[in-house]
């Protein structure tokens, strides 16, 4: 089945630099990888999403890149406010529609002010 | 707004009882899941449910069965909890159709003692 990893597991930067969040997958008939950040306290929440035909998906400070060659997808922050600090998953979908995903284990990101 | 209502934030349980968990969701969403989250684990899938009794098993179900009886609930039984089965639940659902973007509950936070 799916795996899913994510690295790093904790990430601190300083307010206004980039972050990344790299995830990896095993499973190469995953075709739909979203990203959703958990704040302190709060439920999930969809950030971004990409699909298997698409290699970059930007939204205002966030992207989202898929190296399907290698199984691999990141997600960017750049000009890192301190309202990112959170958890943020990545996810791939483990059936063909996309309706059902394997999580990774989460980054803990925190924005130094 | 869709909304996905966990009918317990906090929960204390004693091991050996059966514990109930209701989950309802007021947008007609065909897709509903429950997902437990620790700590360095992510969110792990325990059951999800397509339809209206219509039930299948993720990850983990194995402690847990599920009942979906109407299409806007579904319950998550612990026929005898476990202190293992000490951890946050989260409830979520999607349209099925048109999107795959899940929309998640508060969460349960359920103590086994």
């Amino acid at each position: 089945g799916e795996n899913v990893e994510q690295h790093p597991s904790t990430l601190s930067v300083q307010e206004g630099d980039s972050a990344v969040i790299k995830c990896t997958y095993s499973d190469s008939a995953s075709n739909y990888f979203p990203w959703y950040k958990q704040e302190l306290g709060k439920r999930p929440q969809l950030i971004i999403d990409i699909r298997s035909n698409v290699g970059e998906k930007k939204d205002q400070r966030i992207a989202v890149t898929l190296n399907k060659t290698a199984k691999h997808f990141s997600l960017h922050i750049t000009e890192t406010q301190p309202e990112d600090s959170a958890v943020y998953f990545c996810a791939a979908s483990i059936d063909n529609y996309g309706q059902n995903f394997v999580f990774g284990p989460g980054t803990r990101l925190s924005v130094l002010p | 707004d869709v909304k996905v209502t966990q009918s317990s934030r906090y929960l204390v349980k004693r091991t050996g009882e059966k514990v109930f968990l209701e989950c309802v969701q007021d947008m007609d969403h065909e897709n509903m899941f429950w997902y437990r989250q620790d700590p360095g684990l992510g969110l792990r899938l325990i059951y999800f449910s397509y339809d209206v009794k219509m039930k299948e098993k993720g990850d983990i179900p194995e402690g847990y069965s599920v009942s979906r009886e109407k299409k806007e609930r579904f319950s998550l039984i612990l026929e005898s909890a476990s202190t293992n089965q000490t951890s946050m639940y989260l409830c979520a659902s999607s349209d099925g159709s048109t999107n795959e973007k899940l929309f998640f509950g508060s969460g349960t936070q359920l103590s086994v003692l």
